[in-house]
């Protein structure tokens, strides 16, 4: 079975400091795709990166960077220099095929300070 | 650009009515899916359906049924809505056996769901 878990419920910064959202995973598959998705309080969703799991080089776009990590099946999410903007939910999601149903984290509930 | 439209942002239903959740989307994907999200809970799967007239259960299916007659249209019934139904419904799709990097499902707005 699949599991994801983002075992901070809520952070809270001060705007221009760097934060880490965290996500670990559980899959017993070989191949699986990892996604960060953010909610802002209007309730959309909104995709932010997808990674497989034959491809273990992190990603920087922009202010937002991914470190993924097979040997300790985590995915985290880095947000540097944070601006209120940010403030939102922060979903960690994984599914076993391309396309196929994800399976969510509780998400992370960022809130951004001036 | 993909786009999921579920026909109703804010509904508010009374207990024991029958509810319709639509859901539309127009790029000829396979696969479609019902989710619901509660606070602290994220999203979980209610069904999902890989093509039409096919549909298997998610993780909480109790309380709902599905209907896919045509390809692009994804309906979530609650056959007799109860309160603690009440909740925000999220619908998506996706194309089958997409490999290609970049984002493969797309979700709708969400739909508020208030049973009283």
């Amino acid at each position: 079975a699949q599991k994801v878990t983002q075992a901070q419920t809520e952070i809270s910064v001060v705007e221009k400091e760097d934060v880490t959202l965290d996500c670990v995973y559980e899959t017993r598959d070989t191949t699986y795709y990892l996604f960060w998705y953010k909610q802002p309080p209007s309730g959309e969703l909104v995709f932010l990166i997808r990674r497989n799991s034959f491809d273990e080089q992190n990603e920087i776009s922009g202010r937002y960077s991914w470190n993924f990590q097979k040997s300790t099946s985590s995915f985290n999410f880095t947000i540097t220099a944070s601006q209120v903007v940010d403030s939102a939910v922060y979903f960690c999601a994984l599914s076993e095929h391309s396309g196929y149903a994800l399976n969510f984290g509780k998400g992370t509930s960022l809130l951004v300070t001036p | 650009d993909v786009k999921v439209t579920q026909s109703s942002r804010y509904l508010v239903k009374r207990t024991g009515e029958k509810v319709f959740l639509e859901c539309v989307q127009d790029m000829d994907h396979e696969n479609m899916f019902w989710y619901r999200q509660d606070p602290g809970l994220g999203l979980r799967l209610i069904y999902f359906s890989y093509d039409v007239k096919m549909k298997e259960k998610g993780d909480i299916p109790e309380g709902y049924s599905v209907s896919r007659e045509k390809k692009e249209r994804f309906s979530l019934i609650l056959e007799s809505a109860s309160t603690n139904q009440t909740s925000m419904y999220l619908c998506a799709s996706s194309p089958f056996g997409q490999r290609a990097s970049g984002n493969t499902i797309y979700f709708g707005e969400g739909s508020w769901l208030t049973v009283v």
